[in-house]
């Protein structure tokens, strides 16, 4: 079965500094992955996904298959940077395809 | 811009009531799903859908059952409410595998207790 696990509940870094959120998975089949972030008070939104190799926001996320991973980086974090980030795996069904998300990382970017 | 619309912020019901939680969205999309949200634990399917009177279950369906009968319709239904489901409900909506691109778009969610 597909997993996917964010071993920080919590991670907390000064304006500036870098951060990496952690995110490994486990998948038989052939991996799609995104992060999603929800900042407080908004609704769950789609950051970024790993087949667009794109930079939103700053951050950026390469999928590693050799070591199962796809963290979440960004060089300099700032204040507006602080939010709850979600790694997201998609499995196709014989239907559809749904996410599978890991529990979570809170960034806390403090001054 | 998409919009999904969950029909209540805030429930409050009592152990043995039957629950609706209504979901509503204006994309056209033909999929969609109701996830638990609960700190620590992350997002956890319960059911989705990807057609009209089609549904799925997601990986904790114990408990609740669905409802699509329109295809910008999606209910979610607690049979006999129960204090281990007190959570944050959210609903989202997407095109089909083949148009999606992993993007889900989500309601506000429906933070409910029940005591």
């Amino acid at each position: 079965a597909q997993r996917v696990t964010q071993p920080e509940k919590l991670l907390s870094v000064f304006k500036g500094a870098p951060v990496e959120l952690k995110c490994n998975y486990s998948y038989s089949g052939s991996p799609e992955l995104f992060w999603y972030v929800q900042y407080s008070r908004q609704r769950l939104q789609l950051l970024l996904r790993h087949i667009s190799r794109e930079s939103i926001k700053g951050f950026t996320a390469d999928l590693n298959k050799g070591e199962t991973s796809f963290h979440l980086k960004k060089p300099f974090a700032q204040e507006e940077d602080s939010a709850m980030y979600y790694c997201a795996l998609s499995v196709l069904t014989g239907t559809a395809s749904k996410l599978t998300f890991g529990t979570g990382t809170r960034l806390q970017v403090t001054l | 811009d998409v919009k999904v619309t969950q029909s209540s912020r805030y429930l409050v019901k009592r152990t043995g009531e039957k629950v609706f939680l209504e979901c509503v969205q204006d994309m056209d999309h033909e999929n969609m799903f109701w996830y638990r949200q609960d700190p620590g634990l992350g997002l956890r399917l319960i059911y989705f859908s990807y057609d009209v009177k089609m549904k799925e279950k997601g990986d904790i369906p114990e408990g609740y059952s669905v409802s699509r009968e329109k295809k910008e319709r999606f209910s979610l239904i607690l049979e006999s409410a129960s204090t281990n489901q007190t959570s944050m409900y959210l609903c989202a909506s997407s095109f089909l595998s083949r148009r999606w691109g992993g993007k889900l778009f989500f309601g506000s969610g429906t933070q409910l207790s029940v005591l």
